[in-house]
C-alpha cells in the first residue's frame, strides 16, 4: 500500500518570503501522480499543483513550485513571494496511475502554513 | 457551473441515529469518491462510485456505511447507528473521466458530522 508522509505539522513564513514544504511517499509502482492540496479555514479542497510521475521536469504554477525526487520518492512545495491568503493546510497527495486504484488519492497528515504579515 | 455541491454542510446527530449525506457532482461527471476526514487529519478515502455502481469501497466501513450513486439524483453516504467516532468532515469529490485519464478532482466543501 502506498503512503504519504509529511513530517512539518506546521510551518510559518514572513510575508513575502520563501517556504518549502516537504512531502514523501513510498510507492513500488513506476505509474502515478503527486498533488498538492490547500485547505483554508473554509475547508475547501483546492488543487494547486499536479507532477506527473514520468515528467522529470518540475511542475510550475505561478509562485507554487515544486521539486520532485523521484529516486528519493520526495515531492516538495515551493512557495515564493507568501501572501497571507496562502496561509491554509496544506496536503500531499499520491494517486496510483491504475484504472481503478488511480481513482483513489492517498493523503499526507498536512502541514498548517501561517503567513506572518 | 456550480461545482460539486455537498449538503447538509453541517449535520448533528444523536448516537444511535441515522445520518444521510448528500453530494451532486459537477455538471457531466459522473465518477463520485467520498472521503473522510477525522480532527487534525488527512483525508481518507472511502468509496468510488459511477452512476449506480460501487467501483471500489475498500476504505469502507463494514458496518453501518453505504453509499449509493443512483441514475438520477445526487450521490448518498448513509450512517446508520452513528457513534461518537463518526464524527468528521466527509468530502465528495466528482471527476469526468476515471483511471489513467482522470487529471484532477473537483471537491465539494465537506459536511461536518457532529454525533452528541
Amino acid at each position: 500500500a502506498q503512503t504519504v508522509t509529511q513530517s512539518q505539522p506546521e510551518m510559518s513564513v514572513q510575508e513575502a518570503e520563501t517556504v518549502t514544504l516537504s512531502c514523501t511517499y513510498d510507492t513500488s509502482e513506476s505509474d502515478y501522480y503527486l498533488f498538492w492540496y490547500k485547505q483554508p479555514p473554509s475547508r475547501q479542497m483546492i488543487l494547486v499543483i499536479r507532477q506527473e510521475a514520468y515528467k522529470q521536469q518540475n511542475a510550475t504554477e505561478n509562485r507554487f513550485s515544486v521539486n520532485f525526487q523521484k529516486a528519493a520518492k520526495s515531492f516538495s512545495l515551493k512557495i515564493s513571494d507568501s501572501q497571507l491568503g496562502d496561509a491554509a493546510m496544506y496536503f500531499c497527495a499520491y494517486r496510483s496511475g491504475g484504472e481503478t486504484s488511480g481513482s483513489r488519492l492517498t493523503f499526507g497528515e498536512g502541514t498548517q502554513l501561517t503567513v506572518n504579515p | 457551473n456550480a461545482g460539486v455541491m455537498q449538503n447538509p454542510r453541517h449535520l448533528v446527530r444523536r448516537r444511535g441515529q441515522e445520518a444521510r449525506l448528500r453530494c451532486s457532482p459537477m455538471k457531466g461527471h459522473s465518477h463520485v469518491y467520498w472521503y473522510r476526514q477525522l480532527p487534525e487529519e488527512g483525508l481518507k478515502f472511502m468509496v468510488y462510485l459511477q452512476k449506480e455502481n460501487i467501483i471500489d469501497e475498500s476504505g469502507m466501513p463494514k458496518e453501518r456505511f453505504s453509499a449509493e450513486f443512483p441514475k438520477e439524483g445526487p450521490s448518498i453516504l448513509r450512517i446508520q447507528q452513528v457513534v461518537r467516532g463518526d464524527s468528521a468532515a466527509y468530502f465528495c469529490a466528482s471527476s469526468l473521466y476515471s483511471g489513467r485519464a482522470n487529471y484532477g478532482y473537483t471537491f465539494g466543501s465537506g459536511t461536518r458530522l457532529t454525533v452528541v
